[in-house]
């Protein structure tokens, strides 16, 4: 669901399992999207990206699936450990700016039971 | 592995002083970025700067806001009249090129007092 202010969707899954996070982009002109990983206390991380012409690409332990049709973004991570455990961001560029201004959802928690 | 870097990691100040932040990018990457999180909220767009001028704003940039790059390597933001409501994480980015990847520094907690 939404979230606003301190109210994170969070996502709790036991380690070992498979995690899949969420996102709905608004930007139906957008060409290229990334998820960002975000820790306590520090800055955005890259994790992987997606351009507009795919539909799925694979990182180690991370797959991303975009669904243009209902502008809809997912991250998966395979074998959730307990140091994937922080807050995930995806992000979108809309094509008329170039990349220039990224725009970021709004997040969701994941936590990662032992 | 080159990183962006930011100074000071954490900024206390006074309603109406100035600050400035400092980013060192990292060194091959031609665009800069700042953005801002306030505590608990998503991350917020600024700025973008290209060729020593800014690109794209957002209207969180108001003319409280300056952005400089007074040498090779550091990227500033400057705040003229801080307000409570500035305070917030910072963050400095940068990439190779417009439509890449942004590599995102530690950030600048900044507390308006």
């Amino acid at each position: 669901g939404e979230s606003v202010g301190l109210h994170l969707p969070t996502l709790s899954v036991q380690e070992g399992d498979n995690s899949i996070i969420n996102c709905a982009y608004s930007n139906s002109a957008s060409d290229y999207f990334i998820w960002y990983k975000q820790e306590s206390g520090k800055g955005p991380q890259f994790i992987i990206d997606i351009r507009s012409n795919m539909d799925k690409r694979q990182g180690q332990r991370v797959t991303v699936l975009l669904n243009k049709t209902v502008k809809h973004l997912s991250l998966q991570i395979a074998a959730t450990q307990p140091g994937d455990s922080a807050v995930y961001f995806c992000a979108e560029n809309g094509v008329d700016n170039y990349g220039q201004n990224f725009v970021f959802g709004p997040g969701t928690r994941l936590s990662v039971l032992p | 592995e080159p990183e962006v870097t930011q100074t000071p990691s954490h900024q206390v100040t006074q309603m109406g002083q100035e600050v400035i932040l400092r980013c060192v990018p990292i060194s091959n990457h031609l665009y800069f970025y700042w953005y801002r999180q306030i505590l608990g909220q998503k991350v917020e767009f600024l700025v973008s700067f290209y060729n020593n001028e800014i690109s794209e704003k957002s209207e969180i940039f108001d003319d409280q806001f300056s952005v400089e790059r007074p040498d090779g390597s550091n990227f500033t933001l400057k705040i003229r009249s801080t307000k409570l409501e500035d305070s917030a994480m910072y963050f400095c980015a940068s990439s190779v090129a417009g439509s890449d990847t942004q590599y995102f520094g530690p950030g600048t907690r900044l507390t308006v007092l």
